[in-house]
């Protein structure tokens, strides 16, 4: 079993739609919780970062933890074209500059128009 | 915000020959970077953690002599792939943790050998 479950999609949804991206993971260790988002042949890009369990939101993007089921969804309100693109998943144990991040596999989303 | 810098964006080498790749933190001193790689449709896969001042710490599998890191400042991070072959052939990305939260990433490189 891989420490960090994505689906990896392909994923599509007409504009506007809300759309709910999910991993799920095993090691209770994790307590630090972010979502990427990575474009066609480009490093990924943070979109959100959350600490424990709760709730985060920054614009359209809305960030969950669940640390009870090893939880944690995305959820982006309103979709654009514009955010076609692989999400991934990413957790860690602390917070230091060492630390090692794991990664799901990414959901490749497509908002159509 | 915390700006990593990758180069080269591209590279094709010949098989046999090495390729150096560059990271470098921008605006801020990064004490650790990490260093990836990413086949097609699949997730990051650590390849090392690069310490300044110090020998990289490379994940299981990985050969040290194959991708030789060297982490000579606070803001430069270099991974030579040596004696590169086809299958080295991937998405090379690096990242550094910033102040604050959350892991920057470089802009990748795709090497490719021919």
């Amino acid at each position: 079993q891989k420490e960090v479950e994505q689906d990896p999609g392909p994923l599509s949804v007409p504009e506007g739609a809300i759309v709910s991206l999910n991993c799920t993971y095993s090691n209770s260790a994790f307590q630090y919780f972010m979502w990427y988002r990575q474009y066609s042949r480009k490093g990924p890009e943070l979109l959100m970062y959350t600490y424990s369990s709760g709730n985060k939101e920054d614009g359209r993007f809305t960030a969950q933890v669940d640390k009870s089921s090893k939880y944690i969804s995305l959820f982006i309100r309103d979709s654009q074209p514009s955010d076609s693109a692989t999400y991934l998943c990413a957790m860690s144990a602390g917070s230091g500059g060492y630390q090692k991040v794991t990664f799901g596999t990414g959901t490749k989303l497509q908002v159509i128009p | 915000g915390a700006v990593v810098s990758q180069h080269p964006s591209w590279v094709i080498c010949k098989s046999g020959t090495s390729v150096k790749i560059e990271c470098r933190s921008l605006d801020f001193q990064a004490t650790t970077m990490f260093w990836y790689r990413q086949f097609p449709k699949q997730s990051l896969m650590l390849m090392a953690t690069s310490n300044e001042g110090s020998k990289a710490t490379y994940e299981q599998g990985v050969e040290k002599d194959k991708f030789l890191i060297n982490h000579a400042s606070l803001t430069l991070s270099t991974l030579t792939v040596t004696s590169a072959h086809p299958e080295d052939s991937s998405f090379y990305i690096c990242s550094a943790r910033g102040e604050g939260y959350g892991y920057t990433f470089g802009s990748g490189t795709r090497l490719t050998v021919v």
